[in-house]
């Protein structure tokens, strides 16, 4: 099945910081990447649509200027928390579907834990 | 808004036991249906997806079962082993968008 690959797996960092963590698609191209979180004992939920070429979609509740998605390129999308404080302390996982079709399947990465300290 | 719903929590059996697992979703104009498996902190690996004019998939001991109409989907363990412990999630996807997931399952296969 499609590889997506995601990095770092695990950061930690200090309060007031930023982190970026990366989501690659290494054998296909994908126009729309999904960025997740989960909290502990929860579902994962949605953060946002990132998509090549433009601006990307947050879902309610979700702070676009503290949460920065850049989809440069048709194998890459961005993520980074910025002023991260310990309650951005969660497990991100993106999810990339191959080509511009809106009926693959979704393939997702290993996640990144992310601790603020 | 979706909401996805998975019964039990929690399920502990021995090995070699038949399982099912179940998922309900409330807004049944879904595009497709895809079930997980999540280890300890890991990621997620699709086990199955079931495309909204499917009523199942199978893929070795699992088989998975879709009934839009009533906003239901089954995963289906055959002959469990140790290796089965995970959490199995269920998610729903609506159009383009990405999924909306279940709180999971957490299933122990005992030796």
């Amino acid at each position: 099945g499609a590889v997506v690959s995601q990095h770092p797996s695990r950061v930690i960092c200090k309060s007031g910081t930023s982190v970026k963590i990366e989501c690659r698609s290494l054998d296909f191209q994908a126009t729309t990447m999904f960025w997740y979180r989960q909290f502990p004992k929860q579902s994962l939920m949605l953060m946002a649509t990132s998509n090549e070429g433009s601006k990307a979609t947050y879902e309610q509740g979700v702070e676009k200027d503290k949460f920065l998605i850049n989809h440069a390129s048709l194998t890459l999308s961005t993520l980074t928390v910025t002023s991260a404080h310990p309650e951005d302390s969660s497990f991100y996982i993106c999810s990339a579907r191959p080509g511009t079709g809106g009926d693959g399947e979704l393939f997702f990465g290993e996640g990144s834990r992310l601790t603020v300290l | 808004k979706q909401e996805v719903t998975q019964i039990p929590a929690a399920l502990s059996v021995p090995e070699g036991e038949n399982l099912v697992l179940n998922c309900s979703f409330t807004d049944s104009a879904i595009y497709n249906l895809q079930w997980f498996r999540q280890d300890p902190g890991k990621g997620l690996t699709s086990l199955l997806l079931i495309q909204s004019s499917q009523r199942e998939q199978t893929s070795g001991r699992l088989n998975a079962s879709l009934d839009k109409s009533s906003g239901r989907s089954t995963l289906y363990i055959a002959a469990s082993q140790p290796g089965d412990s995970a959490t199995y999630l269920c998610a729903a996807r609506g159009g383009a968008d990405g999924l909306t997931f279940g709180k999971g399952t957490h299933l122990i296969i005992q030796p």
